[in-house]
């Protein structure tokens, strides 16, 4: 199975940060990264698909890069409702894996 | 409006079964391929099954292969999971999900999960 790595498990940022996550795959996965936001209580949701695409609806400062092993997913300004534990997910290989998560918290 | 509705979910002694379901509504579910993925509490996603459009192709994870299957109903828009031999480590949420044709490997619509909870 490919493993999927994120980083940092938890971060911590302030209204108005720029923040990023790292997403590292233990082989080359191509493109087929998924990026999914879930919020307390809820159902995952899908904001990024295929590395860099932005799903529709999806607002603009959300953005996501990279490909073969190494990924970035990135907020460009931290809001008070982006707080959300973050997963990558790969679809290059069966089965499809998800990272642990990326927990954010405003400070 | 595109709407996942999962039930079913309940508290089952280990080695009981349990079928989930998963009421489509809003997309024409019969073009649509289908996963379940679970949420231990407190713990991260795992993909658990597959299955295509026409479920021609169903896939599997390891840890639920041979004791759960998924299955449709394309009249009735309902996905469902047959699951047997449960086990503590079953207990989870089950989120049913839509796999958009643009990507059979994303989940682009999640109902709003199921619990199972497998004890004595």
């Amino acid at each position: 199975d490919i493993q999927m790595t994120q980083s940092p498990s938890s971060l911590s940022a302030s209204v108005g940060d720029r923040v990023t996550i790292t997403c590292q795959a233990s082989q080359d996965i191509s493109k087929y990264l998924n990026w999914y936001q879930q919020k307390p209580g809820k159902a995952p949701k899908l904001l990024i698909y295929d590395a860099s695409n932005l799903e529709t609806g999806v607002p603009s400062k959300f953005s996501g890069s990279g490909s073969g092993t190494d990924f970035i997913f990135t907020i460009s300004s931290l809001q008070p409702e982006d707080v959300a534990t973050y997963y990558c997910q790969q679809y290059d290989n069966l089965p499809y894996t998800f990272g642990q998560g990326t927990k954010l918290h405003i400070k | 409006e595109v709407l996942l509705v999962e039930s079913g979910g309940a508290l089952v002694q280990p080695g009981g079964s349990l079928r989930l379901s998963c009421a489509a509504s809003g997309f024409t579910f019969s073009s649509y391929s289908m996963n379940w993925v679970r949420q231990a509490p407190g713990k991260g996603l795992e993909w658990l099954s597959y299955t295509s459009d026409s479920t021609t192709i169903v896939y599997y994870a390891d840890s639920v292969k041979g004791r759960f299957t998924i299955s449709r109903d394309n009249a009735k828009n309902s996905l469902y999971l047959q699951m047997n031999s449960l086990r503590d480590e079953d207990t989870a949420v089950y989120y049913c999900a839509r796999s958009p044709r643009y990507s059979s490997g994303s989940f682009d619509y999640w109902g709003q999960g199921t619990l199972v909870t497998v004890s004595s």
